[in-house]
């Protein structure tokens, strides 16, 4: 598919587990990011990343892992979930010109901790 | 410290009136800003944008206003039709290769039919 999917939509887990979100983007954009969106909250961004092998943390990073190995992939590893992090979370993408800031969004993955 | 503010976490209004959806922010360096729009079980989709050059931007039935001064901006909406029911979010950055956009908590616009 053209665009930016997530992978999974819904996903629940329990305190402890480590589960990974899956982001891909076909556009072949140098940045990629990822947010969290919670009531009360807004969307926050936990990490981001400018291109293969350079990623960078955002304003919540803290209990999460990124990698990004290919320009089209960047997934979200909790290492060890936690209630806090129940949330709605949103990968997006942009392309690499400055002064252009728009960032496509994909369609969510719901993440629940028991 | 938010630095972008959205105030009023929600909005009703008359299909055919105006909507206007309010955004404040504190950080001086912002200047580029953005609208997204947010359906439920779906991501943001980008609605509009303005550059601080500029102190008006139109699409369509969408226009945003831009007092630097004020470090405020606004998204009308005329006509408001029931499909612009949604999450609304105010973003901004500043510009450079390395910008990174900062959201207000959204507002939630309903159009009574």
């Amino acid at each position: 598919d053209a665009g930016i999917t997530q992978s999974p939509r819904y996903k629940i887990t329990e305190t402890g587990r480590q589960v990974t979100l899956m982001c891909h983007q076909t556009w072949s954009h140098s940045y990629m990011f990822w947010y969290r969106q919670d009531l009360g909250h807004g969307l926050r961004l936990i990490y981001y990343s400018a291109a293969a092998d350079i990623t960078d943390k955002g304003e919540v990073p803290d209990g999460y892992v990124v990698s990004r190995s290919k320009t089209e992939n960047f997934p979200l590893t909790l290492e060890s979930a936690t209630r806090s992090q129940t949330s709605v979370y949103f990968c997006a993408s942009k392309l690499t010109k400055g002064d252009y800031n728009e960032q496509f969004f994909g369609p969510g993955t719901r993440l629940t901790v028991l | 410290d938010q630095q972008v503010k959205q105030n009023s976490p929600s909005l009703s209004v008359q299909e055919g009136r105006i909507s206007i959806l309010n955004c404040d922010y504190t950080n001086s360096m912002f200047d580029y800003f953005l609208w997204y729009k947010k359906y439920p079980a779906e991501g943001p989709t980008f609605l509009i944008s303005i550059s601080s050059i500029k102190d008006k931007n139109e699409d369509g039935r969408f226009t945003v206003f831009l007092n630097k001064s004020a470090k405020h901006l606004s998204l009308h909406i005329v006509p408001s039709q029931p499909g612009d029911s949604a999450v609304y979010f105010c973003a901004a950055s500043d510009t450079g290769a390395n910008s990174k956009l900062t959201f207000g908590k959204g507002i939630t616009l309903s159009v009574r039919p």
